[in-house]
């Protein structure tokens, strides 16, 4: 079965540089969700879209942003990156249907600030 | 608001003796709560999901887990522990709108031969 898919897989960076991530979600599903994981911690919820529109916000930094596009895809902007950046970035999709709020994760993409 | 606390951070087991990871849950509504387990430098993998309509969970690779209400818990359930078992464990509870899911901190289990 198609998973989510997440680009790049790993990212290295200098501080104050910028970095754009990429999520496809499963064929079919509209909502996508953005989590950030920093080593030893458990995801926390950055934001998340639904028919192109922003549908929740989580603890984002003002220095990110993120899209929706027609296609459905999803991507993260983060600028000015900070060494407390470096985590592991996980996108999720689920259908938008009456209690279907299970959601599936793509295999994250590692980001390094250095 | 919304929260999961799991009892406890690291779980060791021997292979083939059962496991339990556990969960509690704070929800001012009838919340959705899952697992997910993660395995090293791996991504996030639903193991189950309950929705209010049976108790009682079965999910993937013979773990199961036991909504209990008036205990506001919702422990994982191994009967057997494979060496394949040893990753870290997430209990997940969903806000109030299904927009977001709320992580517990997390329980590593080990699983020795």
């Amino acid at each position: 079965a198609a998973g989510v898919i997440q680009s790049p897989r790993h990212l290295i960076k200098e501080k104050r540089e910028t970095a754009t991530l990429k999520c496809y979600p499963i064929p079919r599903h509209d909502t996508v969700y953005w989590y950030q994981q920093g080593p030893g911690q458990d995801p926390q919820f950055l934001i998340s879209f639904y028919e192109k529109m922003q549908s929740d916000k989580g603890s984002i930094p003002d220095r990110f942003s993120a899209q929706q596009f027609s296609d459905y895809h999803s991507e993260l902007n983060m600028s000015s990156l900070e060494l407390g950046d470096s985590a592991l970035y996980f996108c999720a999709s689920s259908p938008r249907l009456p209690g279907a709020d299970t959601q599936y994760f793509g295999p994250g993409t590692r980001l390094t600030v250095l | 608001a919304q929260s999961v606390t799991q009892l406890d951070s690291h779980v060791s087991v021997s292979e083939g003796t059962p496991v339990l990871l556990r969960c509690n849950y704070s929800s001012s509504y009838s919340p959705s709560l899952f697992w997910y387990v993660q395995h090293p430098n791996k991504g996030l993998q639903l193991l189950l999901k309950y929705t209010s309509a049976a108790t009682l969970v079965k999910g993937i690779n013979g773990f199961e887990a036991e909504f209990k209400k008036s205990e506001t818990s919702f422990h994982l359930t191994k009967p057997s522990a494979h060496m394949s078992d040893a990753a870290e464990y997430f209990c997940v509870v969903s806000n109030q709108a299904g927009t977001a899911l709320i992580f517990g901190k997390g329980t590593t289990l080990s699983v020795s031969s």
